[in-house]
């Protein structure tokens, strides 16, 4: 079985400040690992992914994450802060062998900014 | 990337009655699925949508109280039936494109019910 753990339900860090949004995963496979941000009253939007290859990815709004398969983690980071970042972030992953499309998410953290 | 448009946006229901959520999709998506999102918690999924025949749902989740339908590549609905107040939830439409990992989701229906 698959899932995904967000440890943290919470993270509070300063405008400009370096920001890591932590996710691990456990798999019966390969892992295709994405994240997800949700701000409110808005649904789910596409931040990065991490496929294959270089296990530093890039994604959307200056965010990027780090796969590591040793930890079996994909944490978020982001290296200065924006108020605007302030949202509910998700980590999910999906399984190639099993053949499924869908998403497993984790339980979602909320980051707030400080000003 | 997809445009997925979901209605209503949200809704007020009474127990017992059934309410249908619209999800558009801008252009053809291989696959759609239905997540519901119960307050200050993940997503689960609900179901597979499937062009043209039954959807496939998930542990925990059924056709009667969860009516799906998918009648062609860009549209879906999902009904839930005969409503209570552990219903209340965020729903959320979502679509592929094949050869594509990454997921689209629409803005959500925020349904409660009284």
């Amino acid at each position: 079985a698959q899932s995904v753990a967000q440890p943290e339900d919470q993270v509070n860090v300063a405008e400009g400040n370096p920001l890591t949004v932590k996710c691990t995963y456990s798999v019966s496979g390969n892992p295709y690992l994405f994240w997800y941000v949700q701000y409110p009253n808005r649904g789910l939007q596409f931040l990065l992914k991490y496929i294959t290859g270089d296990n530093l990815v890039k994604g959307s709004y200056g965010f990027e994450a780090e796969f590591n398969k040793s930890q079996t983690s994909f944490h978020l980071k982001k290296p200065s802060a924006l108020v605007s970042d302030s949202a509910l972030y998700f980590c999910a992953v999906r399984v190639v062998q099993t053949g499924a499309n869908n998403l497993f998410f984790g339980t979602g953290t909320r980051l707030t900014v400080i000003p | 990337s997809a445009v997925i448009s979901q209605k209503p946006s949200r809704d007020i229901c009474q127990r017992g009655t059934s309410l249908t959520i619209q999800c558009q999709v801008d252009s053809q998506v291989t696959m759609m699925f239905w997540y519901r999102q119960q307050p200050g918690q993940s997503l689960t999924l609900i179901a597979t949508a499937n062009q043209g025949s039954e959807a496939t749902y998930e542990s925990g989740f059924v056709i009667d109280k969860f009516p799906i339908s998918r009648p062609n590549l860009t549209f879906s609905t999902l009904t839930v039936s005969n409503m209570s107040p552990e219903d209340s939830s965020i729903y959320l439409c979502s679509g592929s494109y094949q050869g594509h990992t990454e997921a689209f989701f629409g803005q959500g229906t925020r349904l409660t019910v009284v």
